[in-house]
């Protein structure tokens, strides 16, 4: 097993431009979460997913973002008509669920987003 | 609503003395709590967890944590540092099942020759 997986690292766009940003969970993790990070801060949680289910999103999460999980499998997170102010880090984890506990995140690499 | 408050931005330790990284949560229910690191330009590391039993957690890299209910504090420790340990320290909380976590906004932690 590879871990989480996420392409690509790095990207940068034009203002305006849309973005889609692909995260490869670990093989069987039903749960799967997207997060971004902007330099000097912590991560912020941006939406999760329990297999294909979109079960919460955070209020950062505008209707210029929108994220899928179709097969239960990998996720994207796309943003639309990007603003200088996304650009970031996009952390993507993913979990199992287990016994009722709290399940553990496995984090990805992160996709850098840069906008000009 | 939760939130994680890390009281130093910075840090900066000379090699081979203890360290220690302080964490306060606010919660209303029941929390799970844990530090990650993060090298530059990579994704995050799970150094330790508090999930129940005893509140003296080890970890991984020789750091250790204690949980301290009654003074909301997960503070982290390292009895003598390494150069390598120079990174970014992340605490977080979590409650309910969800996975969902809260970060703090970070201690960036320079170990110096």
């Amino acid at each position: 097993d590879t871990g989480v997986s996420q392409n690509p690292r790095h990207k940068i766009t034009k203002r305006g431009q849309n973005v889609t940003f692909r995260c490869d969970p670990i093989s069987e993790h039903n749960r799967l979460y997207w997060y971004r990070q902007t330099l000097g801060q912590g991560p912020e949680f941006l939406t999760y997913f329990q297999n294909e289910a979109q079960l919460e999103k955070s209020r950062l999460l505008s209707d210029r973002f929108s994220a899928e999980r179709p097969k239960g499998s990998f996720s994207t997170l796309e943003i639309q008509r990007t603003e200088q102010g996304d650009s970031a880090m996009y952390l993507c984890a993913s979990s199992v669920t287990s016994g009722g506990g709290f399940p553990e995140a496995f984090f990805g690499q992160g996709t850098r987003l840069t906008v000009v | 609503a939760q939130s994680v408050t890390q009281l130093d931005s910075q840090v900066p330790v000379f090699e081979e003395a203890p360290v220690e990284l302080r964490c306060n949560y606010s919660s209303s229910v029941s929390v799970y709590l844990f530090w990650y690191v993060q090298y530059p330009n990579q994704g995050l590391q799970l150094l330790l967890k508090y999930l129940s039993g005893s509140t003296l957690v080890k970890g991984i890299n020789g750091f250790e944590a204690e949980f301290n209910k009654s003074q909301t504090s997960f503070h982290l420790r390292k009895p003598s540092v390494h150069i390598s340990d120079t990174a970014e320290y992340f605490c977080a909380v979590g409650s309910g099942n969800t996975g969902k976590l809260i970060f703090g906004q970070g201690t960036t932690l320079q170990v110096k020759p």
